[in-house]
């Protein structure tokens, strides 16, 4: 039961470009959105996150956009630095009418940036 | 910044040991979580625990897994009897109010013979 789908496994980018990691999610209770990011042998490190009552949310070089008719959101880096490479994970909750204690996460998009 | 800490970093136990996976969350968060993540798969919800008692779990978490907060600092998942399919990283999460983004832990890389 997929709710929170990142169907890129991974993308490649260059240093100084735009990344764009996309996410899709099923579950209409869905309102607050957020995105993690994670290096190998670390916790997931919370990146930016959306409520649904906005579509855009800037913070510095990651701005991430929720169309909510779509049931789709994305996550931004520009310029992309070679430090920005890891897994980057789509989260979702439910906090009003739902369950507002868990995040239901997508599986992860790995992202290289190349010098 | 404080952080969550989780030990052991690695755990290798025999099919049917019991586990504890020892977690100390950040102190001032009063809302306590564990997610597992299998190989190659997305992180998943296991519990979440407030006011020393469980608010919220996920089907997997039967009646093998228990947690518990023994003191005013440890929160602890325990695997009953384990089976293979237990092999996961198990990831430790707080949070000082409901919907404020989580804090995890580096997680315990569990491995089960």
């Amino acid at each position: 039961d997929q709710q929170v789908k990142q169907n890129s496994p991974s993308l490649s980018v260059q240093e100084g470009r735009i990344s764009i990691l996309n996410c899709d999610y099923t579950n209409s209770m869905f309102d607050y959105f957020l995105w993690y990011k994670k290096y190998p042998a670390e916790g997931p490190t919370f990146l930016i996150s959306i409520s649904s009552i906005k579509d855009k949310n800037e913070d510095g070089r990651f701005t991430v956009f929720l169309n909510k008719s779509a049931k789709h959101l994305s996550l931004h880096i520009v310029p992309s630095q070679p430090g920005d490479s890891a897994v980057y994970f789509c989260a979702a909750s439910a906090q009003s009418g739902g369950s507002n204690y868990k995040l239901t996460f997508g599986k992860g998009t790995l992202l290289t940036v190349n010098p | 910044e404080p952080e969550v800490t989780q030990t052991p970093s690695h755990q290798v136990t025999q099919m049917g040991q019991e586990v504890i996976l020892r977690c100390v969350p950040i102190s001032n968060h009063l809302y306590f979580y564990w997610y597992r993540q299998i190989l190659g798969q997305k992180v998943e919800f296991l519990v979440s625990f407030y006011n020393n008692e469980i608010s919220e779990k996920s089907e997997i978490f039967d009646d093998q897994f228990s947690v518990e907060r023994p003191d005013g600092s440890n929160f602890t998942l325990k695997i009953r009897s384990t089976k293979l399919e237990d092999s996961a990283m198990y990831f430790c999460a707080s949070n000082r109010r409901l919907g404020e983004k989580l804090f995890f832990g580096s997680g315990t890389q569990l491995s089960v013979l």
